[in-house]
């Protein structure tokens, strides 16, 4: 069975903090996906970053970045100088490689403070 | 827009009325999704199509759930004699096929639903 674990329910910083929001995967599958999704007041749910388990390579993407690690099962994302329009529920999500649905963690709400 | 468009936003019912959403998916992708997402939770996955082929059904669809995609292209979600335990937002998302088994869902902006 897939499961994903994000600890951290609520994380409140102040505007230009670095946040890292935590994820912890399970999965039997050798080869599976994971993904952040971002989900910001308005509801709809805006995909991030997608990673192969067979690629561990970190990613950086502007003032985003994910840092991967097997060894652990974790799949940690950084944001960092943040800003306002960052506060949001973020979402880490795994999926098997036999097709099998997309499995969400409960999520992570941030606020950023001005 | 061409995104996924999802119909309608807010739904408010009586305990025991039937409701139906409707979902639009983007142009051209195969796969359609339908999660439902409560309040503090992350979605949850409730089936999902592929063209007008039904593929998989949680444990979380009850009897009184049915989908359908007739003409593989819209889908519908109804729920029968809700209950207040129905009460949340439904999520559609579609995919195309070469991201099928890999790629990232795109999805609506949900159909929130509370039953009174």
């Amino acid at each position: 069975a897939q499961k994903v674990t994000q600890a951290q329910t609520e994380i409140s910083v102040v505007e230009k903090e670095d946040v890292t929001l935590d994820c912890v995967y399970e999965t039997r599958d050798t080869t599976y996906y994971l993904f952040w999704y971002k989900q910001p007041p308005s509801g709809e749910l805006v995909f991030l970053i997608r990673r192969n388990s067979f690629d561990e390579q970190n990613e950086i993407s502007g003032r985003y970045s994910w840092n991967f690690q097997k060894s652990t099962s974790s799949f940690n994302f950084t944001i960092t100088a943040s800003q306002v329009v960052d506060s949001a529920v973020y979402f880490c999500a795994l999926r098997g490689y036999t097709n099998t649905p997309l499995v969400f963690g409960k999520g992570t709400r941030l606020s950023v403070i001005a | 827009d061409t995104g996924v468009s999802q119909d309608p936003r807010h739904k408010i019912t009586k305990r025991g009325q039937n409701v139906t959403f409707r979902c639009d998916p983007i142009s051209e992708h195969n796969r359609l999704y339908w999660y439902r997402q409560t309040l503090g939770q992350g979605p949850e996955f409730l089936t999902y199509f592929q063209n007008e082929a039904q593929l998989e059904k949680s444990r979380l669809l009850s009897d009184r759930f049915s989908a359908e995609r007739p003409k593989g292209s819209f889908s519908t979600l109804e729920i029968q004699r809700t209950e207040q335990g129905d009460s949340a937002m439904y999520l559609c998302a579609s995919s195309p096929p070469r991201q099928g088994n890999t790629g990232e869902l795109f999805f609506g902006e949900g159909s929130r639903l509370t039953v009174l």
